[in-house]
């Protein structure tokens, strides 16, 4: 599997906008990019989904970089909700889909 | 969308024995997978739980120590097999209804002691 570096911890304030960066310089072309979240004691959960063009949904936007090489996931106004770690993981579409390389993530802390 | 639900969501447990995890989801789902998460690391899959045969496991993890059942498409378990304390983890199961969202239980945090 391709691999993800991301920052091991980012901080930001509460209702400002958070830029969560991700390098994948070995991505393949039918590698889609996922983000997931896991909040503290929880199972992780699907934040957005992308492969070529920006996305949005009503969690974040996810920003693909032209040469699709990096991406950044975009939470719009931080709450105090959205601290977690936050992964970013490459894979393939289809029924393979399932089986995810998490990688160490970023730690995000959201100040009040 | 799916719900997962697990249990237990915790034991404590002495070495040498055996414990079994229950997943079960509230729809019909074709991949279920369980993966293993140690203290303060992420997540690592250990095996894709197949339908009607034998699981899949991942490099480093074996059927003896980690047997999978899938009797149907809604429900799965996973046993942990002659625990050490090396075992202590979280223990998350995870199922795809669709082609592009993974859902996870809430995870079940054993301690072998």
């Amino acid at each position: 599997d391709a691999k993800t570096t991301q920052p091991n911890s980012m901080e930001s304030n509460e209702e400002e906008p958070v830029h969560l960066p991700c390098n994948h310089s070995t991505i393949s072309g039918t590698d889609y990019i996922h983000w997931y979240r896991q909040l503290p004691s929880q199972g992780p959960e699907y934040v957005i989904h992308g492969l070529t063009s920006n996305v949005n949904n009503r969690m974040a936007s996810l920003a693909i970089a032209e040469d699709r090489k990096s991406s950044t996931l975009i939470l719009h106004r931080a709450t105090l909700r959205d601290a977690a770690v936050y992964y970013c993981i490459l894979g393939a579409g289809g029924t393979s889909y399932g089986k995810l390389t998490f990688g160490q993530g970023t730690i995000l802390t959201v100040h009040p | 969308s799916a719900v997962i639900s697990q249990k237990p969501s915790r034991d404590i447990c002495q070495r040498g024995t055996s414990l079994t995890i229950q997943c079960q989801v509230d729809s019909q789902v074709t991949m279920m997978f369980w993966y293993r998460q140690q203290p303060g690391q992420s997540l690592t899959l250990i095996a894709t739980a197949n339908q009607g045969s034998e699981a899949t496991y991942e490099s480093g993890f074996v059927i003896d120590k980690f047997p999978i059942s899938r009797p149907n498409l809604t429900f799965s378990t996973l046993t942990v097999s002659n625990m050490s304390p090396e075992d202590s983890s979280i223990y998350l199961c995870s199922a795809l209804p669709g082609v592009t969202e993974a859902f996870f239980g809430q995870g079940t945090r054993l301690t072998v002691v």
